[in-house]
Order: structure tokens, then C-alpha cells, then sequence
């Protein structure tokens, strides 16, 4: 059975500083998705990571996927309170170019940007 | 577009009452999706439907039932409630690509938020 484990669950930040966000799971995958819900939102996709050593970055968000060490990690640069949001990282057991389609959410990770 | 709609937004039932959550994509997507979401659990998928006529049992299947009535639309039906189907449900859809076509991300719906009492 597939497991993703998230940490930290909570992370408060100062602006202007940076973090990173860890994504751990348990079975072979090479693909690997990063979605922010603001609260009493829906999910909005973030990054879509399908090789290892994949990296993609957006603004002040950077992900990147390790299969080997089966980790993927979303690096915040010079957080702002526009970042504040809860972050999932989803796995697809799809593997060598097959997508199963069926993922497995994280726990969340909450985030707030403090002034 | 719209993307992924749902309906309803918000309901409270009573334990042993039955209900259906619409769902439905404008997108062209072959592959559709059921997730509860609960604090503290991230989503859960319930049911799937790769494509047009086909649907599977996701994680937590248990207590629910759906239907692929078409390619837009994928609904999901609680027979008889209980207090633990209180959740926040999501609709998702995708486009599933062919072996080697690389992987899609999910469009989400903006959710239904369920209180069984």
C-alpha cells in the first residue's frame, strides 16, 4: 500500500525568509504532483513532476523529485502572505510512462506567512 | 469553459437518508474521480472512472456507489448515510494519456460540503 508522508503539517514563516516542504513516499513512482487549496477552496495545481531529477519552478515556489530516494520537495524563496495556503504533494503509482491515474494525497502541509 | 462543476454545494442529511452528488466537466476528459477529504487526511479517493462506460473502486469505497452516466458527467450516491460520510467531497477529471504520453495533472471541482447528522 502506497503511503505519502508530509513534514512538517504546520510550518509559520516570517516573510522573507525560506523553507522547504518534504514529501515522502513509500512505492516505486515517477510521477509526482504538487496542488495548493486555500482554506474553503478547491485544489489548484501547482507542478507535475515525471522523471527523476525533474525540476520545476514558479515564482517564489521551486519543486523537485528525487525516486530514488523516493522525495520531492517544494522550496519556498522570500515568502510572502500571498503563499499562506495549505500544500498537498500527490503520487501516481504509474510507472515508466504509465499514468494509473489513481493518487495519493499527502497529509497537507498549512502554511502561514507571518509579516 | 466552467471545468468541473458540482452540485450541490452544501447539505445536511439525516443518518439512514440517501442522496446523489452531481458532477460533471466540460473539458473533453475521459478519465473522472471521486475524493473525500477530511482534516488531517489530506483527500481520499473513493471511486474512479478511467473512461466512458468503466468505474473501480478507489481507497474508501465503502458506503457509496456511482455512476458514469456519460463522458461529461460522473456522480456519486450515498445509499444510506452516516455521521462518518461527513466529509468535504471533490469531483476531479483528467485527461489519461497512453502508455509513455507522461502523466496529467487533476482539475478539481469546487467541492460539496456534507453533514450527517
Amino acid at each position: 500500500e502506497l503511503k505519502v508522508e508530509q513534514n512538517p503539517l504546520f510550518l509559520s514563516m516570517q516573510e522573507g525568509k525560506n523553507y522547504t516542504i518534504y514529501c515522502n513516499y513509500s512505492t516505486t513512482s515517477d510521477r509526482l504532483y504538487w496542488y495548493r487549496q486555500d482554506p474553503g477552496k478547491s485544489l489548484e495545481s501547482l507542478f507535475v513532476l515525471l522523471s527523476n531529477g525533474a525540476v520545476k519552478q514558479e515564482g517564489r515556489l521551486m519543486a523537485s523529485l528525487d525516486t530514488k530516494a523516493r522525495l520531492s520537495t517544494l522550496h519556498i524563496t522570500a515568502a510572502v502572505h500571498d503563499l499562506s495556503a495549505t500544500y498537498f504533494c500527490a503520487v501516481d503509482v504509474g510507472l515508466g510512462g504509465t499514468s494509473y491515474g489513481k493518487l495519493t494525497f499527502g497529509q497537507g502541509t498549512i502554511l502561514t506567512v507571518h509579516p | 469553459n466552467a471545468g468541473v462543476t458540482q452540485t450541490p454545494k452544501f447539505q445536511v442529511l439525516k443518518t439512514g437518508q440517501s442522496m446523489t452528488l452531481q458532477c460533471a466537466q466540460d473539458m473533453n476528459h475521459n478519465s473522472m474521480y471521486w475524493y473525500r477529504q477530511d482534516p488531517g487526511m489530506g483527500l481520499r479517493l473513493i471511486y474512479y472512472s478511467a473512461s466512458e462506460g468503466t468505474t473501480d473502486k478507489g481507497e474508501v469505497p465503502n458506503g457509496y456507489n456511482v455512476s458514469r452516466l456519460n463522458k461529461r458527467e460522473f456522480s456519486l450516491r450515498l445509499e444510506s448515510a452516516a455521521p462518518s460520510q461527513t466529509s468535504v467531497y471533490f469531483c476531479a477529471s483528467n485527461i489519461k494519456r497512453a502508455q509513455g504520453q507522461g502523466g496529467e495533472t487533476q482539475y478539481f471541482g469546487p467541492g460539496t460540503r456534507l453533514l450527517v447528522l
